[in-house]
């Protein structure tokens, strides 16, 4: 079964700082997706970023980037110039697709906090 | 375009009760997934539809238990509720491309 660890819990940093968010996960498969999904305090789970295991280049989104590294299994997030709207909870997930049929397994997330 | 929505955002139940929730995906979309989150165990898969069929399910008991209509929305059902089903239940929808799930505002179930 896949598994995802993200191994810091809550994270805080200051306005305008770079922050790293840190995820590893587990699987045999060598096709697969990755994402990061942002969470406010609102609740609304909202896409950041997606990466195919498939693609050597890593995903970028303004000031959100990626660096993933297939071999060590690893999917860290890269928040720069960060901003008080980015205070959230994020979660890496992985997806397997089989025939179709889509399933994320997601971490157990990282509380981040920007600020002022 | 207009995003997920999920109806009630809000939900107090007892427990023996039983519970409906309903999701309406992106147009277009015909995939349908949902979550469970609670602050224990976290973000789990509970199904996902596809075209009116079922096509994956988590490790859930089967008092959950779901369904999709020919329109794409789709509804979860919870039998006798128990105090641990209370939790945020999110919907997310998924189109033919990137296999990217959008998810909606999610429902608050809590179980009395």
């Amino acid at each position: 079964a896949q598994t995802v660890t993200q191994s810091q819990p809550e994270m805080s940093v200051q306005e305008a700082e770079t922050v790293t968010l840190s995820c590893t996960y587990d699987t045999s498969e060598s096709n697969y997706y990755l994402f990061w999904y942002k969470q406010p305090p609102s609740r609304q789970m909202i896409l950041v970023i997606r990466q195919e295991a498939y693609k050597q280049q890593n995903a970028t989104e303004n000031r959100f980037s990626v660096n993933f590294q297939k071999a060590a299994k690893s999917f860290s997030l890269k928040i720069s110039d960060s901003q008080l709207g980015d205070t959230a909870m994020y979660f890496c997930a992985f997806m397997r697709i089989i025939q179709g049929a889509q399933k994320l397994v997601f971490g157990q997330g990282t509380r981040l906090t920007i600020n002022p | 375009k207009a995003g997920v929505t999920q109806t009630p955002r809000y939900l107090i139940k007892t427990r023996g009760q039983q519970v409906t929730l309903s999701c309406s995906p992106i147009s277009g979309h015909r995939s349908v997934s949902w979550y469970q989150q609670t602050p224990g165990q976290g973000l789990q898969f509970l199904f996902e539809y596809f075209s009116e069929t079922q096509r994956n399910k988590g490790n859930f008991p089967g008092r959950f238990s779901g369904r999709q209509f020919s329109n794409s929305r789709s509804e979860m059902n919870v039998s006798t509720l128990e105090l641990g089903d209370s939790a945020l239940y999110l919907c997310a929808s998924s189109g033919l491309a990137y296999n990217e799930q959008f998810f909606g505002p999610g429902t608050r179930l809590t179980v009395l």
